[in-house]
C-alpha cells in the first residue's frame, strides 16, 4: 500500500497558485518526498523532491513540515497544461528507483 | 532536452506470444527501470537494472519477464508468453543515480494489447 495520502481531486483557476497537500505520517528518516505528475496517459514526469528542507525549482515549490509528516506542492501560477494527476511518493535512499505510486490527486486547471 | 524513447508505441499480440519492448535510455544514465500501468489503475514498479544486473524486482516480475541491455544503448523488456492480464502501458525510465537521490526520467510508454 502507498505510504502517502492525497485528496483524489482538486480544481484550480488558471493563473492562481495550486497547493497540493500530501500526508506521509509514517515517513522514515531515510525517505525522501518525491512529486511526479502524469498528463493524460503519458509517462510520469518528475517535478521535485526533498528530504526535510523546502525546495524550489522552475516548476514548483515543495514545503515539508518540520516533523516531515506532511508536505505541500505549490504550483505558483497554474496553466491549463498543468492539468494532470499529481503523485506524492516517499522513497528510501536504498530504493533502487522503486517508486510506489498511489492514486494521486487529479488536478484540473480551469480557464 | 534528452529523453527516454520507447518502441513500439503500440503493440497488439495474441495470448501466448513473446513480446519485446524496447527502450533507449538517456545516454549518460546508469540505472534503468520498467514500470507498467494497467488501464485505469496505478503505475506499478516492475524492475530496476544496474551494472547489467537486476537490482530489485516486484512480485509482478515473475519468470515470464526478463530484461536485457543487449548493447550500449538499448534496454529491453521481454514477456515470454503473454497473458490477457499483461495488457497495459509499459513505461521505461532511467536515472543518473540510483536510490532516492535522483529523478527518474520516463519514456512515453509502449501500449501492449494482448488478445
Amino acid at each position: 500500500d502507498a505510504k502517502t495520502t492525497q485528496p483524489p481531486s482538486m480544481d484550480c483557476a488558471e493563473g492562481r497558485a495550486a497547493n497540493l497537500p500530501c500526508n506521509h505520517s509514517t515517513i522514515s528518516g531515510n525517505e525522501y518526498v518525491y512529486w511526479y505528475r502524469q498528463i493524460h496517459s503519458q509517462g510520469p514526469q518528475y517535478i521535485i523532491h526533498g528530504l526535510k528542507n523546502n525546495e524550489t525549482n522552475e516548476m514548483a515549490s515543495l514545503i515539508i513540515t518540520e516533523d516531515r509528516k506532511s508536505s505541500t506542492l505549490i504550483l505558483p501560477h497554474a496553466t491549463l497544461r498543468d492539468t494532470a494527476v499529481y503523485y506524492c511518493i516517499v522513497s528510501a535512499t536504498d530504493s533502487w528507483g522503486k517508486l510506489q505510486f498511489g492514486a494521486g490527486t487529479q488536478v484540473v486547471v480551469t480557464p | 532536452e534528452p529523453e527516454v524513447t520507447q518502441t513500439p508505441s503500440h503493440q497488439v499480440t495474441q495470448m501466448g506470444q513473446e513480446v519485446i519492448l524496447r527502450c533507449v535510455p538517456i545516454s549518460n544514465h546508469l540505472y534503468f527501470y520498467w514500470y507498467r500501468q494497467i488501464l485505469g489503475q496505478k503505475v506499478e514498479f516492475l524492475v530496476s537494472f544496474y551494472n547489467n544486473e537486476i537490482s530489485e524486482k516486484s512480485e509482478i516480475f515473475d519468470d515470464q519477464f526478463s530484461v536485457e541491455r543487449p548493447d550500449g544503448s538499448n534496454f529491453t523488456l521481454k514477456i515470454r508468453s503473454t497473458k490477457l492480464e499483461d495488457s497495459a502501458m509499459y513505461f521505461c525510465a532511467s536515472s543518473a543515480w540510483g536510490g532516492a537521490t535522483g529523478e527518474l526520467f520516463f519514456g512515453e510508454g509502449s501500449r501492449l494489447t494482448v488478445l
